[in-house]
């Protein structure tokens, strides 16, 4: 059973702090990816990655960053945090090809203050 | 870019009754197109999926439609039952990023 796995279920940060979210997937996926969910939005992605230290913008990567080190680790970075990044963060994961199903984590819900 | 629009935003229906989701998208390179649906506090899972030189899909009460044509596909709930009351989402991909649609909630009322 694949399981991705996100550090901070509830965050809670003030204007302008770096903020750390994380994500560690068990199945050797190739391709991670850091969506944003809003309602009435749907799932917007953020960033995305192909293979260890590659990375790729995705629609709204304005104001974040990311960060792969390991295969089974994608780190979404928000440098300096804003209230418009209070919002829902669903990491994801899939293994190799040009399409398959993406196996979601719980989400980390981060409210900048 | 895709752009993957949805309709309607929200759906409201009777045990029993049936429910249909649409999507429209802008790239005609996409070929894969999924279903995912997401319940309360949960996250988003895989109900249904079909690629491009496929035209209908089923599975058990849900099936799914594509007019590559139109660039629209659809998503049939048949039978519906409480338990199918979620937020669902489609999605499309010309190069094996997702991009999903603005979700809609189906409720399901007993």
């Amino acid at each position: 059973d694949v399981k991705v796995t996100q550090s901070s279920r509830y965050l809670v940060k003030r204007t302008g702090e770096k903020v750390f979210l994380e994500c560690v997937q068990d199945m050797d996926h190739e391709n991670m990816f850091w969506y944003r969910q809003d309602p009435g939005l749907g799932l917007r992605l953020i960033y995305f990655s192909y293979d260890v230290k590659m990375k790729e913008k995705g629609d709204i990567p304005e104001g974040y960053s990311v960060s792969r080190e390991k295969k089974e680790r994608f780190s979404l970075i928000l440098e300096s945090a804003s209230t418009n990044q209070t919002s829902m963060y669903l990491c994801a994961s899939s293994s190799g090809g040009s399409a398959g199903e993406l196996f979601f984590g719980e989400g980390s819900r981060l409210t900048v203050l | 870019g895709e752009n993957v629009e949805q309709h309607p935003s929200t759906l409201s229906v009777q045990e029993g009754d049936s429910a249909v989701i649409k999507c429209t998208y802008s790239d005609s390179a996409s070929n894969y197109f999924p279903w995912y649906k997401q319940e309360l506090g949960k996250r988003p899972q895989l109900i249904i999926d079909i690629r491009s030189n496929v035209g209908e899909k089923k599975d058990q009460r849900i099936a799914v439609t594509l007019n590559k044509t139109a660039k629209h596909f659809s998503l049939h709930i048949t039978e519906t039952q409480p338990e199918d009351s979620a937020v669902y989402f489609c999605a499309a991909t010309p190069t094996g990023k997702l991009i999903f649609g603005q979700g809609t909630t189906l409720q399901v009322k007993p």
